[in-house]
């Protein structure tokens, strides 16, 4: 079974502050990662992928990867009101016939204070 | 479409009424997933078409769903009989490469079935 993890929250930041949110993962073979953003009522939209470890940056939005610690995280700088949102983690898992369809977190609940 | 498009954006079925919900796919994205989420929840893997062949289905929870994408384009994903623990948004992604690229997902139908 595999299975993502993330803390629900709500996590609650003040506007201009770094904004950190974690996923760990069970599957030692899974190789693509990706956050999307959901907003209450929307449908979720890609905001980073990743595939190796070390960090990506996107501009507001740093990804980084641990595989050796099956842990992805996702940093927002300069938090805005807007970004108040959940996020979702999501991975990739591989079977015999290839890449798999994502396995989701249930999201973290993203609050920036103004 | 500049976008992966969904049709109907709303549905409510009565219970034991069959529905059948339409996704329109970023033009040239090789793959089609569809995904169910429940209120509070993340999204949750339905099934997976490659072109025209469904190369995983293991996510459709019972025999009274059905998917099919018989040109490799649109999809329509079928509930039969529906029941109320169907109700739930149902979201469809595409993507240009295999499973493990980037997928962007439709507005969503939403069912409710009563």
């Amino acid at each position: 079974q595999k299975e993502v993890e993330q803390n629900s929250g709500p996590l609650s930041v003040p506007e201009g502050a770094i904004a950190s949110l974690n996923c760990t993962y069970s599957d030692r073979v899974s190789q693509s990662f990706f956050w999307y953003r959901q907003y209450s009522g929307k449908s979720p939209e890609l905001i980073m992928s990743i595939y190796s470890n070390g960090d990506k940056e996107d501009g507001r939005f740093t990804a980084q990867l641990n595989k050796a610690s099956q842990y992805v995280s996702l940093l927002i700088r300069d938090s805005q009101p807007s970004d108040s949102a959940t996020y979702l983690c999501a991975v990739n898992g591989y079977s015999g016939g290839g890449a798999d369809g994502l396995t989701f977190g249930k999201g973290t609940h993203l609050i920036i204070q103004p | 479409g500049a976008g992966v498009s969904q049709s109907p954006r709303y549905k409510v079925a009565k219970r034991g009424q069959d529905v059948a919900l339409r996704c329109d796919p970023i033009s040239g994205h090789v793959s089609l997933f569809w995904y169910q989420q429940a209120l509070g929840q993340g999204p949750e893997f339905l099934t997976y078409f490659q072109n025209e062949a469904q190369l995983d289905k293991s996510g459709l929870p019972s025999d009274r769903f059905f998917a099919e994408r018989p040109e490799g384009s649109v999809s329509t994903l079928k509930i039969q009989r529906t029941q109320q623990e169907d109700s739930a948004v149902y979201l469809c992604a595409s993507s240009w490469g295999q499973a493990d690229t980037e997928a962007f997902f439709g507005q969503g139908t939403r069912l409710t079935v009563v």
